[in-house]
């Protein structure tokens, strides 16, 4: 079972180049979201999708853009990369009648 | 403005302590509460809590919600040097969308 899937592991960008982080899951989940973690601040949720061709927003969604086409893939495009943005960022997935989101294992990224 | 709240931010403790780390929420249109551990990479899913205030036990591991005072707490008994992560708790609102919002998180230490 590969469950959520998320590439790639780390990445060092330089402040204005564009990247998309890509996500997949293959459990079928309705649900999808991006999480960015840094140091004393937690989880915060960047955007969502409750399915295929809809998204929105989350806490911290400036300077990032989704799309969901498909039921298994839902990439997060930066697109303009600065200093700011440098996290480590998760990608979740779930059912709609489940509160238990699974995890991929991150990206690392890096913004110099 | 919703806001999650764990305490304390860490914890060391020796082999075979018991441990209860805390979460306190304030979460508008509040669904659940849920309780993640965190190793290297990805949280990894341990309980979600509602308002029935059923407590949840998975082995050494224990919570329940106090609907009441919005809080919860997480016991772990007889604490192995494998317990040693980040706990993080989470609130999960917005209806259908199940959207999450963490809190900082409780580092655990366990030593031998």
């Amino acid at each position: 079972n590969a469950g959520v899937t998320q590439t790639p592991k780390f990445q060092v960008l330089k402040t204005g180049q564009s990247m998309t982080l890509q996500c997949a899951q293959d459990m079928n989940h309705e649900y999808m979201s991006w999480y960015r973690q840094d140091p004393g601040m937690g989880l915060r949720l960047i955007h969502y999708s409750v399915g295929a061709g809809i998204t929105d927003q989350g806490e911290v969604p400036n300077g990032y853009n989704v799309s969901r086409s498909t039921t298994e893939d839902f990439p997060l495009r930066l697109l303009s990369a600065a200093p700011s943005q440098t996290s480590v960022y998760f990608c979740a997935s779930s059912y709609p009648s489940s509160y238990g989101y699974t995890f991929g294992s991150g990206t690392r990224l890096t913004v110099v | 403005e919703d806001k999650v709240v764990q305490s304390p931010l860490s914890l060391v403790v020796h082999e075979g302590d018991t441990v209860t780390l805390n979460c306190s929420y304030e979460v508008t249109n509040f669904r659940s509460l849920l309780w993640y551990k965190q190793e290297k990479k990805a949280p990894t899913f341990l309980f979600m809590l509602t308002s029935s205030g059923i407590e949840k036990k998975s082995g050494r591991l224990s919570s329940i919600l106090d609907k009441k005072e919005l809080s919860s707490i997480l016991n772990i008994t007889a604490t192995q040097t494998g317990d040693s992560a980040i706990y993080l708790c989470a609130g999960s609102y917005g209806g259908a969308t199940n959207k999450l919002i963490f809190g900082t998180g409780t580092l655990l230490a366990v030593q031998p």
